[in-house]
């Protein structure tokens, strides 16, 4: 069974960068045609995707956050990452990693628990 | 970029009742809409894809349709397990972009 979990820090203060990592087991990262993703959800509000990776590193970003957003992969460790630049209070969410049911353009069927982090000094 | 919005946002019916849930896309989308299901505290779990196939797994009360910019959500006989927000998304092409989403609860 496939398992997504999100880790980083639950803190981070305003302007510095947010990192997350999200660690895949029951499958590898690598094996098959996905673009691995990153979506986040404000408390009490909706859903936000972030970006997503290709194993080969291949990205797309959303352009509302384009300019802060860096998405890497790790195929060595079965992991992919999140770097988010120059937080601020709007920042604060709980960040998810997830997998489409194929490929790229496609929902997501796994998620994982996601992790909240709130953006305060 | 293409803007989802669904109605309402909020809704309170009986238990058993029929509920409709509307998705509407600002550019025509063909079927490339997903819905989720968020129960309090959890994570969001795909209900529908393609518009209208039902995800393995999830009750056949679920039901979704449309194409093009109207979709609907129906749940035919709400239960009390179905307490959460459900969000419509598309992913037709990128930006992928959620609907603003519906909490439904129990009257």
């Amino acid at each position: 069974q496939l398992q997504l979990q999100e880790s980083g820090p639950g803190l981070v203060k305003p302007s510095e960068t947010l990192s997350l990592t999200c660690t895949v087991s029951g499958g590898s990262i690598s094996s098959s045609s996905y673009y691995w993703g990153w979506i986040r959800q404000p408390p009490g509000k909706g859903l936000e995707w972030i970006g997503s990776i290709y194993y080969s590193g291949s990205t797309y970003y959303n352009p509302s956050l384009k300019s802060r957003v860096t998405i890497s992969v790790d195929t060595s460790k079965n992991q992919f990452s999140l770097k988010l630049s120059s937080v601020t209070a709007a920042d604060t969410a709980v960040y998810y990693c997830a997998r489409p049911i194929s490929g790229w353009y496609n929902p997501f069927d796994y998620w994982g628990q996601g992790t909240l982090v709130t953006v305060s000094s | 970029d293409i803007q989802m919005t669904q109605s309402p946002s909020s809704l309170s019916a009986s238990v058993g009742d029929r509920v409709t849930i509307t998705c509407r896309a600002s550019q025509g989308i063909s079927n490339y809409l997903a819905w989720y299901q968020q129960k309090p505290g959890k994570v969001p779990e795909l209900l529908i894809y393609a518009a209208s196939t039902l995800q393995s797994g999830v009750p056949s009360r679920f039901s979704g349709s449309g194409s093009g910019t109207d979709f609907t959500l129906t749940i035919s006989s709400l239960q009390p397990e179905d307490v959460a927000t459900y969000y419509c998304q598309r992913y037709s092409s990128a930006p992928l972009t959620f609907g603003g989403g519906t909490k439904v609860e129990i009257k």
